[in-house]
């Protein structure tokens, strides 16, 4: 049972435009998420978090949207640069209740110079 | 502030064979983590430490997998014997609390089981 959805395995965006990442999930008890970065041979990078709280959370050009009703987040970046070209993978917890994260399969990014 | 540093990068051995992974997280950290991230696949949650206690280990296949963290700082991941199905990479994280609000990984070492 996949708690965590990353629906595209893949998305290519040209350089300077916007990047949007999707990611769904099944557990109402997630109350915080999280969006890492990964370059091959390295492990995840943490990017950017958002509370269940908020259905907003912006650091520079990275934006995380929730939408709790339809336990939906996405990760915006604009503009995308040939640097974010990477694996990206949402994370979700209920941290409230003790319990650990549950990662997506990830989406792999490609932005064209 | 150094991060978590991992060893071997790459382990190649084959089935039946034991391997042994070393993880020494970021100072102060008093929880780690060890994550199986098989191919095409998000990090799946194999054992979380809080100092030298287990908190979590219910997805830790208990018949060939052991970890330890003996002085609360360092800790190892064993696999005795190895399947070709543990062939992925395996992650340590760190984090300064149990509940974390971040992971902070270390690179990984690849193992592949021949």
């Amino acid at each position: 049972d996949q708690q965590v959805k990353q629906n595209s395995p893949s998305l290519s965006v040209q350089e300077g435009r916007i990047s949007i990442l999707n990611c769904d999930y099944t557990n109402s008890m997630f109350d915080y998420f999280l969006w890492y970065k990964k370059y091959p041979a390295e492990g995840p990078t943490f990017l950017i978090s958002i509370s269940s709280i908020k259905d907003k959370n912006e650091d520079g050009r990275f934006t995380v949207f929730l939408n709790k009703s339809a336990k939906h987040l996405s990760l915006h970046i604009v503009p995308s640069q040939p640097g974010d070209s990477a694996v990206y993978f949402c994370a979700a917890s209920a941290v409230n209740y003790g319990q650990n994260f549950v990662f997506g399969p990830g989406t792999r990014l490609s932005v064209l110079p | 502030e150094a991060g978590v540093a991992q060893s071997p990068r790459y382990k190649i051995i084959e089935k039946r064979q034991s391997v042994a992974f070393w993880c020494n997280p970021i100072s102060g950290h008093a929880t780690l983590y060890w994550y199986q991230q098989i191919l095409g696949q998000g990090p799946k949650l194999l054992i979380q430490f809080q100092n030298n206690g287990v908190v979590d280990d219910s997805q830790l296949p208990k018949d060939r997998f052991s970890a330890e963290r003996l002085k609360g700082v360092d800790s190892t991941l064993k696999i005795q014997p190895a399947k070709l199905e543990d062939s992925a990479v395996y992650l340590c994280a760190s984090s300064p609390t149990g509940q974390a609000k971040a992971l902070f990984f270390g690179s990984g070492t690849q193992l592949s089981v021949l």
